[in-house]
């Protein structure tokens, strides 16, 4: 299986801050790396596909890019609404797998 | 806009069998452009990809349930239904049903709202 790591596993932020989260992937998965956002209670809502490309409706403020095995998910400035949990998900083969996480949290 | 719609129980006795049914708002579910399947998501843990479905037919299982998990699509319904066996306390989970596209890097762009399922006695 490919193992999915992300980092930090936490973080504390305030809003308008630049906040960056990083995915390696234990083999090269070229560019099949998706990210979701995750608040509590709800089922994850899919952000960004492709490595890099802004899934309809996301705000531009988010963004990725990467590709083989180091990715990086960028929230450029932090709004309210942005405080969750984001996860990468690897689809290049099954079975597919998913980060551990990041909690980004009120600084 | 796509909705999806869990149901089934929320209590399963250990050894017995899971079943849930996914319930699709539109007929998408009869179309060769998407793939259908369920992720799971123990209290206050991460997401386990279960499997996915094809139009083709073809299913695809995490090796780690595959002896224990089945995936169908009854299109005459617009549902598909997870059914997992032999289930266990480590079965317990929020289990949602998806959707993605059967291209490009196949994401999982709708999700259900997610049941929890407790396995106890």
């Amino acid at each position: 299986d490919i193992q999915m790591t992300q980092s930090p596993s936490s973080l504390s932020a305030s809003v308008g801050d630049r906040v960056t989260i990083t995915c390696r992937a234990s083999q090269s998965i070229s560019r099949y790396l998706n990210w979701y956002q995750q608040k509590p209670g709800k089922a994850p809502k899919l952000l960004i596909y492709a490595a890099s490309s802004l899934q309809s409706g996301v705000p531009s403020r988010f963004s990725g890019s990467g590709s083989g095995t180091d990715f990086t998910v960028t929230i450029s400035s932090l709004q309210p609404e942005d405080f969750a949990t984001y996860y990468c998900q690897q689809s290049y083969n099954n079975p597919q797998t998913f980060g551990q996480g990041t909690k980004v949290e009120v600084k | 806009q796509l909705q999806l719609q869990e149901s089934g129980p929320g209590l399963v006795k250990p050894s017995e069998t899971l079943s849930l049914t996914c319930s699709v708002s539109s007929d998408s579910i009869t179309s060769s452009s998407y793939f259908w399947g369920w992720i799971r998501q123990p209290p206050g843990k991460g997401l386990e990809w279960i499997g996915s479905m094809y139009y083709s037919g073809s299913a695809y299982y995490n090796p780690s349930l595959k002896s224990r998990v089945t995936i169908s699509v009854d299109t005459s319904k617009k549902q598909f239904s997870l059914k997992l066996n032999s289930v266990t306390a480590a079965d317990t989970a929020v289990y949602y049903c998806v959707r993605g596209p059967a291209a490009g890097t196949w994401p999982f762009d709708y999700w259900g709202q997610g049941i929890l399922v407790t396995v106890s006695s």
